[in-house]
């Protein structure tokens, strides 16, 4: 167990829905990742929080947002959903923000769009 | 461009065996960071290790060892006496010093499945 939560574990939804992924980071990491597990891209990193503030983007797309709060979870959500959209959703987080902090992933939350 | 190149996208082999798994690496940045992960049938992703670029030398960590060498950018990964709970997804992955971020940047991913 890394210690970083994620709920839910599995979600189903329609396309053109909106969805929130949510993840708890370890007790005392700042940071928080979120990426994206699909067939045919792998693994992709999306977004990086650093103690509240956007830190970094990766491959997100516009349909995309994120946020960390104040007690340091982390939210993702994704609209007007498409089949491609469907893929296993991972938060990591770290103690730091930067390259050479080990990232501890959560279980992951599988987003099936029907 | 930042890259991580894992050509062998399946191996199989019998309990006991070692195996190495190939992990090529593509970046501009002079100081570096190498990760290996494992995601078991669970789907987790545990980390197992970190190595930074201005440190060479090989690491050994029971059965699992790791090997790095700037000259080739490679970072390979060999199991010893490989035993059926090694079967997993391995992930090589890659992030920059001169991001100053923690993005990781993974290769595809190499299947192994240890047979008994």
């Amino acid at each position: 167990d890394s210690g970083v939560t994620q709920t839910p574990k599995h979600l189903i939804t329609a396309t053109g829905q909106r969805v929130t992924l949510r993840c708890s980071p370890r007790s005392g990491d700042l940071s928080v990742y979120w990426y994206q597990q699909s067939l045919d891209q792998g693994l992709q990193f999306l977004i990086q929080y650093y103690n509240g503030e956007e830190r970094a983007k990766g491959n997100i797309l516009e349909r995309f947002s994120a946020q960390q709060f104040p007690d340091l979870h982390s939210e993702l959500n994704l609209s007007s959903l498409e089949l491609g959209d469907s893929a296993l959703y991972f938060c990591a987080s770290s103690v730091g923000g930067r390259s050479y902090n080990e990232q501890f992933f959560g279980p992951g939350t599988r987003l099936t769009v029907l | 461009a930042q890259k991580v190149t894992q050509a062998q996208t399946e191996i199989s082999v019998v309990e006991k065996e070692d195996v190495t798994l190939d992990c090529v690496y593509e970046t501009r940045d002079t100081t570096y960071y190498l990760f290996w992960y494992k995601q078991p049938p669970s789907g987790e992703l545990v980390f197992l290790i970190r190595r930074n670029s201005f440190d060479e030398q090989n690491e050994i960590s029971g059965r699992y060892s790791w090997n790095f060498q700037k000259s080739t950018s490679s970072f390979n990964f060999t199991i010893t006496a490989s035993q059926v709970v090694d079967s997993a997804v391995y992930f090589c992955a890659l992030s920059e010093a001169a991001s100053n971020t923690g993005k990781l940047i993974f290769g595809q991913g190499t299947t192994l499945q240890v047979k008994p």
